[in-house]
């Protein structure tokens, strides 16, 4: 099966800088996602990836904030931008296509935290 | 927008038990359905996946079922192990470019699940 992967796994930065999370994906995938998920909290999406194009933001999330890119077929990364405390979440990747269109398979995530 | 609620939140039972797990979600034009289980400090497992025209998915001690015209889903756990233990997480699928957004998965809160040894 396919090897989804995040980097960082885990990082601690200060308030008002940025941080790149990488997805890597070892097969073509059709579609990629972004989602967060807060302490106690479920899943959130917060945008599509889309290849070679501007990614789709679900409601309550910007490009300026969390800028998204996805050069090709297997990698995206998302962006948090000026980050503050209540960013401190866990950020997930997931990928869709891999066997069956529409089921997703997510990465081990990413832990964020803002100090 | 679709709405997805788990219950119970939380359900612990000694091992060996059969469990239903429920999931109801507010639109019935779902475009598929998504169990996952997460445990501790990991990421999400795959688990089921059940399309818009299917009824019910089925692997191994586990059976999820989906009824578009209630707005519900139920996973079946038979013969609980400790294994079993997590948070079980259901999620919908809109259909493609159905109302704008990212078309994703929307999730619920999820059910905390412990088999007692």
């Amino acid at each position: 099966s396919a090897v989804i992967s995040q980097k960082p796994s885990r990082d601690i930065c200060q308030r008002g800088t940025s941080l790149t999370i990488q997805c890597q994906v070892d097969s073509q995938v059709t579609m990629m996602f972004w989602y967060r998920q807060q302490p106690g909290q479920s899943l959130t999406l917060i945008a599509t990836a889309n290849q070679g194009s501007e990614a789709t933001y679900e409601s309550g999330f910007v490009i300026d904030k969390f800028p998204i890119s996805r050069p090709n077929l297997t990698f995206s990364t998302l962006t948090v931008s000026n980050m503050s405390p209540e960013d401190s979440s866990i950020y997930l990747c997931s990928v869709e296509g891999l066997i069956y269109f529409g089921e997703q398979f997510f990465g081990p995530g990413t832990r964020l935290t803002v100090l | 927008k679709q709405e997805v609620t788990q219950i119970p939140a939380a359900l612990s039972v000694p091992e060996g038990e059969n469990l239903v797990l429920n999931c109801s979600f507010t639109d019935s034009a779902i475009y598929n359905l998504q169990w996952f289980r997460q445990d501790p400090g990991k990421g999400l497992t795959s688990l089921l996946l059940i399309q818009s025209s299917q009824r019910e998915q089925t692997s191994g001690r586990l059976n999820a079922s989906l009824d578009k015209s209630s707005g519900r889903s139920t996973l079946y756990i038979a013969a609980s192990q400790p294994g079993d233990s997590a948070t079980y997480l259901c999620a919908g699928r809109e259909y493609m470019y159905s109302g704008g957004g990212a078309d994703g998965l929307t999730f619920g809160k999820g059910t905390h699940l412990i088999i007692q040894p």
